[in-house]
């Protein structure tokens, strides 16, 4: 157990719906990472907070979006979701916001009918 | 263009002996640094070594080594002793500085199949 929670494990939703996910970091990690891994694209990277603020984007589409809040909780957010979004949707975090190592939640399946 | 290179789709092992996966990067930094996970089929991802880019010494975990050779741009996993719960997808990432903060690059992975 890596420390890392992400809720819910499995979601399976429409297309055109707008979903949420839901990490929560290891006690005392102030940077949360956002990774998608589908079959065709592999493991990409999205985006990065780190304490609250947006630290670095990846090939995060305009369609998704994430915060970090307060709590360092941080929250991805799908919306007009495609068939092509179904993916496993990790979330990591690590203490600081450069060279340290991530922790993995376990992922958030997102199956897209 | 390609970041991470993983030329090994698929590698066979027999239990307890070693192996080696392949993993080429391409940077121009001077400052990044390597990693490998492990994911089972149970689908998490695992971190299993780190490389940094300034490390003189090659990164060792208890089975696990990472063989940096920096000017071939290398960064190769061993592990020793093979178990069959190694059997799994191995991905090579880096991770570089991007505008304020890191983005990390995974490369297509390796399925290992540890044979008993």
């Amino acid at each position: 157990d890596s420390g890392v929670t992400q809720t819910p494990k499995h979601l399976i939703t429409a297309t055109g719906q707008r979903v949420t996910l839901r990490c929560s970091p290891r006690s005392g990690d102030l940077s949360v990472y956002w990774y998608q891994q589908s079959l065709d694209q592999g493991l990409q990277f999205l985006i990065q907070y780190y304490n609250g603020e947006e630290r670095a984007k990846g090939n995060i589409l305009e369609r998704f979006s994430a915060q970090q809040f307060p709590d360092l909780h941080s929250e991805l957010n799908l919306s007009s979701l495609e068939l092509g979004d179904s993916a496993l949707y990790f979330c990591a975090s690590s203490v600081e916001a450069g060279e340290d190592e991530q922790y993995f939640g376990p992922g958030t399946r997102l199956t897209v009918t | 263009a390609q970041k991470i290179t993983q030329t090994q789709p698929g590698m066979f092992v027999q239990e307890k002996e070693a192996v080696t996966l392949d993993c080429t990067y391409d940077t121009s930094d001077q400052s990044y640094g390597l990693f490998w996970y492990k994911q089972p089929s149970s689908g998490e991802m695992i971190f299993l070594i780190y490389q940094g880019s300034y490390d003189e010494q090659n990164a060792t975990e208890g089975r696990y080594s990472l063989n940096f050779q920096k000017a071939r741009k290398s960064a190769n996993l061993v592990i020793s002793a093979s178990q069959l719960g190694d059997s799994a997808m191995y991905f090579c990432a880096m991770r570089e500085l991007y505008t304020g903060g890191f983005k990390t690059i995974f490369g297509a992975g390796t399925r290992l199949f540890v044979k008993a």
